[in-house]
């Protein structure tokens, strides 16, 4: 079985503040990690991945990542919040033959 | 790549009319997934296909909900007949599974049922 907890459905920083989005995944095997951004009316769109090798993924945008097999966690970072990163993440889990499974979504606010 | 293509982007229509919502994925990638968002329940995966066949539709709500990929560049998902609690935003994506099962997600279809 596999799931994503998304701690915080909205988070509210302060412009250049770091942004720090939490996703905790649960998966009976090793797992491929996803984090995804949504802007208003749109679709999904892959920030980064994290599938085998280094634990620190870097993605777009200044967002990174890092796989914590001990704390079974994938929280998405970034230093300095500006104002385009006010969107909608999610995190997602794939394990095995099934398809990705997303959390619930945090809402990032990034306040002038 | 013109990337995943869904159509109509916005469809209003009448409680018990049928709706036919249209993607075309990615050129190359054998997995489509089909989406429901609403604010209430977030993002839903409603079914699968893998290689043009049907691998999970245990997200389809009931029988009113219909998917079909009857080739690898077109897949449809039917609602007959439409309720207001049909009213989504609906997304397809695909991936390639030989590619680390990335998921390009289409531009969605914002269905409005009265």
């Amino acid at each position: 079985a596999q799931s994503v907890t998304q701690l915080g459905s909205h988070v509210s920083v302060s412009e250049g503040a770091l942004v720090l989005l939490r996703c905790n995944y649960s998966s009976s095997v090793p797992p491929y990690l996803f984090w995804y951004v949504q802007y208003p009316n749109q679709g999904l769109q892959l920030l980064l991945k994290y599938t085998t090798g280094a634990t620190l993924v870097k993605g777009i945008n200044g967002f990174e990542a890092e796989f914590k097999k001990s704390e079974t966690s994938f929280h998405l970072t970034k230093p300095s919040a500006h104002m385009s990163d006010a969107a909608e993440y999610f995190c997602a889990v794939k394990a095995g033959r099934r398809a990705l499974t997303f959390g619930s979504g945090t809402r990032l606010q990034v306040q002038p | 790549d013109a990337g995943v293509i869904q159509s109509p982007r916005h469809e209003v229509t009448e409680m018990g009319q049928e709706v036919t919502l249209r993607c075309k994925p990615i050129s190359g990638h054998n997995s489509l997934f089909w989406y429901r968002q609403t604010m209430m329940r977030g993002l839903e995966l409603l079914i699968y296909f893998n290689n043009n066949v049907p691998i999970d539709d245990s997200g389809m709500p009931e029988d009113r909900f219909s998917a079909k990929m009857p080739n690898a560049s077109f897949s449809t998902l039917k609602i007959q007949p439409s309720e207001p609690r049909d009213s989504a935003v609906y997304f397809c994506a695909s991936s390639d599974d030989s590619r680390g099962y990335e998921q390009f997600f289409g531009p969605g279809t914002r269905l409005t049922v009265l």
